[in-house]
């Protein structure tokens, strides 16, 4: 059973700080892996993409990958209150596969 | 352009009604996906078409139906529902080229269903 685990939070940073969100997953024959932003009430909105071991940086957020650790995590720098949300991984085997979302990490910035 | 569009934004039905979902996309993704997300809970996966045939049935009980007119449209053919199924359901979409590792899923806005 393909699983994958956040930890739920509330996680909260001081505004500016880096804020680390962390996901394990269970399927080794996991191909892609994302991090998906999710406000209340609103749908998943892709922050970050990753499908190779190490790190990948786009402008605030890096997304960093352990195939052998089967870990994923994702790094926000110079944290906004904006940034606020449920973050979600989810994982899938590429091509048309469905993903596998953890429950989400809430993330409070404090002003 | 990554968008996906639903409609309705909101659905409130009674168990013996019949509706429907609808999403589009034109992009020219060829997967197309329906998940359930229930309140503080992650997506799940109901439904994945493949070049506009079904792949994926999560075990999803025969009061929903899906329905691939063409590769722009998935609809959500709803009827009998139980109180239990009111959740945000969510439309994606993605190239869904087999073997293809960079198959970002675009998420619709969801239509929020309340079942009386």
């Amino acid at each position: 059973q393909k699983e994958v685990e956040q930890n739920s939070g509330p996680l909260s940073v001081p505004e500016g700080a880096i804020a680390s969100l962390n996901c394990t997953y269970s399927d080794r024959g996991s191909q892609s892996f994302f991090w998906y932003r999710q406000y209340s009430g609103k749908s998943p909105e892709l922050i970050m993409f990753i499908y190779s071991n190490g790190d990948k940086e786009d402008g605030r957020f890096t997304a960093q990958l352990n195939k052998a650790s089967q870990y994923v995590s994702l790094l926000i720098r110079d944290s906004q209150p904006s940034d606020s949300a449920t973050y979600l991984c989810a994982v899938g085997r590429g091509g048309a596969d469905g993903l596998t979302f953890g429950k989400g990490t809430h993330l409070i910035i404090q002003p | 352009d990554t968008e996906v569009t639903q409609t309705p934004k909101h659905l409130v039905m009674g168990m013996t009604n019949k509706k429907s979902l609808k999403c589009e996309q034109h992009m020219g993704h060829r997967a197309m996906y329906w998940y359930k997300q229930k309140a503080k809970k992650p997506p799940e996966l109901m439904f994945v078409y493949s070049y506009e045939k079904l792949s994926i049935n999560e075990s999803v009980p025969s009061r929903f139906s899906p329905e691939c007119p063409n590769s722009s449209l998935l609809n959500l053919h709803l009827h009998a529902l139980q109180p239990e199924d009111s959740a945000l359901y969510l439309c994606a979409s993605s190239h869904g080229v087999a073997g293809f590792r960079t198959d970002t899923q675009y998420f619709g806005p969801g239509t929020r269903l309340t079942v009386l």
